[in-house]
Parts: C-alpha cells; sequence; structure tokens
C-alpha cells in the first residue's frame, strides 16, 4: 500500500491556461473522489468515480472543470481556463467498494492562479 | 443541502487539559467520519462512527455520535503538543453513499 499519489504536488499557472493533474489511487481501492481545499475551510466535494464511471459531480463544478479515469485506475482532473478563483488545493481520495470504508487522501496538488 | 459545523473554529489550550468538540450536520445521517490535518499534509482518517451511541477511542481521543441530535464530539484527554492539527468531522447523505460533507474543521493549539 503505497498510499494516494497526486501530481504535481505545486501548480503556477497565468489566468486562462489550461491545467491537468493526475492522481494515483490505491490499488485495490475501486472509489475515487476529488476534492477542493480552500485555506481555513474543509474539503468541497467534486466528483466521484467507481472503478471508469464517474457517478456524481458537484452542482457546483463549472463546465470548465472535467474529470476522467479511463481504465479504472488513475484519473486526471483537467480545469480549463483557469480563473484566480480556481486557486486552491486540489485533493484526491480514494477508498475500497464498502459501504462505510473512510476516504484515503493524497497529498493534493496546490494551484496558484497569477 | 446538508451541512455541518463545527465549534470551536479555534481551540488553544494547555497540555494536560481536557477539552471537546462539537460536531453538528443538518441532515438525518448514519455515518460519520472524523479525519486530523496537519499543517500543509493531507487528512488523516481517524474514526468511523456508524451507528447511534457509537463511541470510538484511540489514544487521548475519544468520538462519540448521536445520529438523534445530529451531534458528534471528539473528547480530548490530557492534551499533548502531538494533538496539535485541525480536525474535521465529514457526513454522508445517506442514500447517497459517496458525497462526504465536511465541517470547516477546527484548528487545535496544544500549549506547554
Amino acid at each position: 500500500d503505497t498510499g494516494v499519489s497526486q501530481n504535481p504536488r505545486h501548480k503556477i499557472t497565468k489566468r486562462g491556461q489550461n491545467v491537468t493533474f493526475r492522481c494515483d489511487p490505491i490499488s485495490e481501492h475501486n472509489r475515487l473522489y476529488w476534492y477542493r481545499q480552500t485555506l481555513g475551510q474543509g474539503p468541497e466535494f467534486l466528483t466521484y468515480f467507481q472503478n471508469e464511471a464517474q457517478l456524481e459531480k458537484s452542482r457546483l463544478l463549472s463546465d470548465r472543470f472535467s474529470a476522467e479515469r479511463p481504465k479504472g485506475s488513475f484519473s486526471t482532473l483537467e480545469i480549463q481556463r483557469t480563473e484566480q478563483g480556481d486557486s486552491a488545493m486540489y485533493l484526491c481520495a480514494s477508498s475500497q467498494d464498502r459501504l462505510n470504508s473512510p476516504l484515503h487522501f493524497g497529498n493534493g496538488t496546490r494551484l496558484t492562479v497569477t | 443541502e446538508l451541512k455541518v459545523e463545527q465549534n470551536p473554529l479555534f481551540l488553544s489550550m494547555q497540555e494536560g487539559k481536557n477539552y471537546t468538540i462539537y460536531c453538528n450536520y443538518s441532515t438525518t445521517s448514519d455515518r460519520l467520519y472524523w479525519y486530523r490535518q496537519d499543517p500543509g499534509k493531507s487528512l488523516e482518517s481517524l474514526f468511523v462512527l456508524l451507528s447511534n451511541g457509537a463511541v470510538k477511542q484511540e489514544g487521548r481521543l475519544m468520538a462519540s455520535l448521536d445520529t438523534k441530535a445530529r451531534l458528534s464530539t471528539l473528547h480530548i484527554t490530557a492534551a499533548v503538543h502531538d494533538l496539535s492539527a485541525t480536525y474535521f468531522c465529514a457526513v454522508v447523505l445517506p442514500n447517497t453513499g459517496n458525497q462526504f460533507y465536511f465541517g470547516t474543521g477546527t484548528s487545535l493549539t496544544v500549549i506547554p
């Protein structure tokens, strides 16, 4: 168990550019989640995958955000035409396919949009 | 939408003292989780509480759940500096199973 891995750790980009983040979940975990966390706040749900299927997506998630998990293993989160308000820590988590399993979080990707 | 509130938001306490962090949530849920986050680090799972009256203990931390009152508590006994961190509770909407709603966190500082 190597834990949830996220890359890059930090990303600085200019407003209007596109960015893509990668998450590698714990290998036996079928469920994968993306969260966003800003300073002083708890993580905010963005989207959830069961294997390769994206089953839930936050209503707060703008059309500029898209996530994929093509083979049910790693996932990518893309933000198009970034805005300064997108600056945050993007957290990936995975869990086992059991009702009560806790989330196991990665170390996150910190995005700064200038 | 499920709202999760924690209090206090900030807590400074002396080593050796006891204190309780409260987590209230707005909609019926039968699952509640507690997480710890150290500065600059990710979240670490502490407890999973699955039923009314559930109590879990690990070291100096004890968590409980009252689903009727929609309240969970995280009790700290004889605090030590290593417990300094931000603590989050998270609740899952019933019948969704997958959207964890987090509180705003309680930032705990234990002073020697």
